[in-house]
């Protein structure tokens, strides 16, 4: 019930495209769902974030959307960039503390 | 405002030898949390202290511990270490550790157990 399920495993996208990332989980306990980029020698830097209260939010080139009813999450990078290959992580926790479950991880690679 | 501190960055170890990881949060962040990521394993939740409390653990054995000082600063302490210890330890720092607060990650301390 701890899991968080990310797909795939590894993305590889045109310059310009959309690269999407997707996670499901199970506790209905989690309320808050970020998404963290890891460069390689680098430790995991916070992108974006949503609670279930929404179903959508966006940052600039990245947007999450949420479907609380199916348990799952996506990340979507508009116009992606090569500067934006790295591995990309979904996470969730819930309201008791600071505990995050994190998916198994996302290489992404933009060619130019 | 500076971010997370972790030192040292790299530390090789025997297999037995104990080892001590160190964790300055950013200033004002309440909240310590420590994780391992290994390729194998991914990103793993070892435990989060609040206030000097240990508010959080996971799922590892007892020879991983930990503690957090009045100033937050907070250290990880591995003993009799084991080869499947070497991993990338993380610390993150978020100000109040409640629901929804962002937390921040240092860039880690890499151990190798040889």
């Amino acid at each position: 019930q701890q899991q968080v399920k990310q797909s795939p495993q590894s993305l590889i996208v045109q310059k310009g495209g959309i690269s999407i990332i997707n996670c499901a989980y199970e506790n209905t306990a989690f309320d808050y769902f970020p998404w963290y980029q890891q460069f390689p020698g680098k430790g995991p830097a916070l992108l974006i974030a949503i609670r279930p209260d929404v179903s959508e939010k966006k940052e600039g080139r990245f947007t999450i959307s949420f479907n609380k009813s199916a348990k799952q999450f996506s990340l979507h990078i508009m116009d992606s960039q090569p500067g934006d290959s790295a591995t990309y992580f979904c996470a969730a926790s819930n309201r008791y503390g600071n505990k995050l479950v994190f998916g198994a991880g996302t290489i992404l690679r933009v060619k130019s | 405002k500076a971010g997370v501190t972790q030192t040292p960055r790299y530390l090789i170890k025997t297999r037995g030898q104990q080892v001590t990881l160190s964790c300055s949060p950013i200033s004002g962040h309440r909240s310590v949390s420590w994780y391992q990521q290994t390729p194998g394993q991914g990103l793993q939740f070892l435990f989060e202290y609040f206030s000097e409390t240990q508010r959080n653990k996971g799922n590892f054995p007892g020879r991983f511990s930990g503690r957090q000082f009045s100033n937050s600063r907070s250290e990880m302490n591995v003993s009799t270490l084991e080869l499947g210890d070497s991993a990338l330890y993380l610390c993150a720092s978020s100000s109040r550790g409640g629901p929804g607060t962002e937390a921040f990650f240092g860039q880690g301390t890499r151990l190798t157990v040889v």
